[in-house]
């Protein structure tokens, strides 16, 4: 399976600011997504990163809260704007590869203060 | 849209014994039925999955059924072991989309 390389690895944000998440892969995959993870719940998808035109989001995530890059099939980022302290989460970069599986990569634990 | 649901949110179970996990989905044209297993501070690893062409899988101590008529899907692990305490998360999806997850069931197993 794919080899997912993400960061940074946590970080603790001021509230008003943003961050971005990167994500390289160790080869070109077709699907990227961007999950989200809030503390002790389940996986929820942001938006699915499409090489060479705009993400797709899913309900209740907006592109100028969540602006996604999709520059090449390895590589993606995720920003998160104008931080909240409900922005406090794991956000997750997953790819689909080999037999049609979904890996995950290590993910990126924010803490907005 | 998909929605998957999953049953019991936590379950203990003593070692050796066995541990059920069901989940349902909506989607009757969802065709991929994966699991996870997250343990604590670490990313989701994928331990089965099973598509709709198969009714039962199994890998060593763990298996998975699908029930398409009914649209559930459950994970089966035999001779529990400590270090099977986790969170366990099922999924579904259909060709081209992604996976839409159930909210996760924690699993301890007591020695």
């Amino acid at each position: 399976s794919a080899v997912i390389s993400q960061k940074p690895s946590r970080d603790i944000c001021q509230r008003g600011t943003s961050l971005t998440i990167q994500c390289q892969v160790d080869s070109q995959v077709t699907m990227m997504f961007w999950y989200r993870q809030q503390p002790g719940q389940s996986l929820t998808l942001i938006a699915t990163a499409n090489q060479g035109s705009e993400a797709t989001y899913e309900s209740g995530f907006v592109i100028d809260k969540f602006p996604i890059s999709r520059p090449n099939l390895t590589f993606s980022t995720l920003t998160v704007s104008n931080m909240s302290p409900e922005d406090s989460s794991i956000y997750l970069c997953s790819v689909i590869s080999g037999a049609n599986v979904l890996t995950f990569g290590a993910g990126s634990r924010l803490t907005v203060l | 849209g998909e929605n998957v649901e999953q049953h019991p949110s936590t379950l203990s179970v003593q070692e050796g014994d066995s541990a059920v996990i069901k989940c349902t989905y909506s989607d009757s044209a969802s065709n991929y039925f994966p699991w996870y297993k997250q343990e604590l501070g670490k990313r989701p690893q994928l331990i089965i999955d099973i598509r709709s062409n198969v009714g039962e899988k199994k890998d060593q101590r763990i298996a998975v059924t699908l029930n398409k008529t009914a649209k559930h899907f459950s994970l089966h692990i035999t001779e529990t072991q400590p270090e099977d305490s986790a969170v366990y998360f099922c999924a579904a999806s259909k060709r081209n989309t992604p996976l839409v997850f159930g909210k996760g069931t924690r699993l301890s197993v007591i020695a």
